[in-house]
């Protein structure tokens, strides 16, 4: 079975210093990956995938995220954090056998002091 | 295109009634998966359909069932309410590409 692990269920940052969300991941197959943010009292948006092409995966809004099968992971970063970017960061991992059965981290709550 | 719709956005309800979430997928769009998303246990996945079919279960009772309709619109439903169904119910298209696009949510209360 798949699973994901968040390490810190909070994290703040100083804003204009390096985010990084940690996510590992467990599979007994390369899985799909990928970063979702939450903004309060909305959907989950799509930051961005990894879909066993480039390891190295940049999304939207500066978030890059990097794919490393030896450690099982894929940390989310963005250089220099903004006030805009405090919300609730999740991972997520799809089976490729089972399509879109995904399964997601407990999330990041980040914050961002001014 | 249009992004995932979900009505209502807000609802109330009694414990012992019956609910009824919909979903529009985006256009285009034939698998839609469900969650519940609460702050004890984070986000669960309900189920899963694909071309009026359901694909994938999650580990919730059958109080929970769903259906998708021939346009990929979907629906959800709970029977029988208890205070612990209280949640923001998320549902998310995927063109089967194995990436899902996520619907502002519904967010029930049950008292």
């Amino acid at each position: 079975a798949q699973s994901v692990t968040q390490l810190g269920s909070h994290v703040s940052v100083s804003e204009g210093a390096l985010v990084l969300l940690r996510c590992n991941y467990s599979s007994s197959v390369p899985p799909y990956l990928f970063w979702y943010v939450q903004y309060p009292n909305q959907g989950l948006q799509l930051l961005l995938k990894y879909t066993s092409a480039a390891t190295l995966v940049k999304g939207i809004n500066g978030f890059e995220a990097e794919f490393k099968k030896s450690e099982t992971s894929f940390h989310l970063t963005k250089p220099s954090a903004h006030m805009s970017d405090a919300a609730e960061y999740f991972c997520a991992v799809s089976d490729r056998r089972t399509g879109n059965q995904f399964y997601f981290g407990t999330g990041t709550s980040l914050t961002v002091i001014p | 295109k249009a992004g995932v719709t979900q009505t209502p956005r807000y609802l109330i309800k009694t414990r012992g009634q019956q609910v009824t979430l919909s979903c529009s997928p985006i256009s285009g769009h034939r698998s839609v998966s469900w969650y519940q998303q609460t702050p004890g246990q984070g986000l669960q996945f309900l189920f899963e359909y694909f071309s009026e079919t359901q694909r994938n279960k999650g580990n919730f009772p059958g109080r929970f069932s769903g259906r998708q309709f021939s346009n990929s619109r979907s629906e959800m439903n709970v029977s029988t309410l208890e205070l612990g169904d209280s949640a923001l119910y998320l549902c998310a298209s995927s063109p089967d590409s194995y990436e899902q696009y996520f619907g502002p949510g519904t967010r029930l209360t049950v008292t």
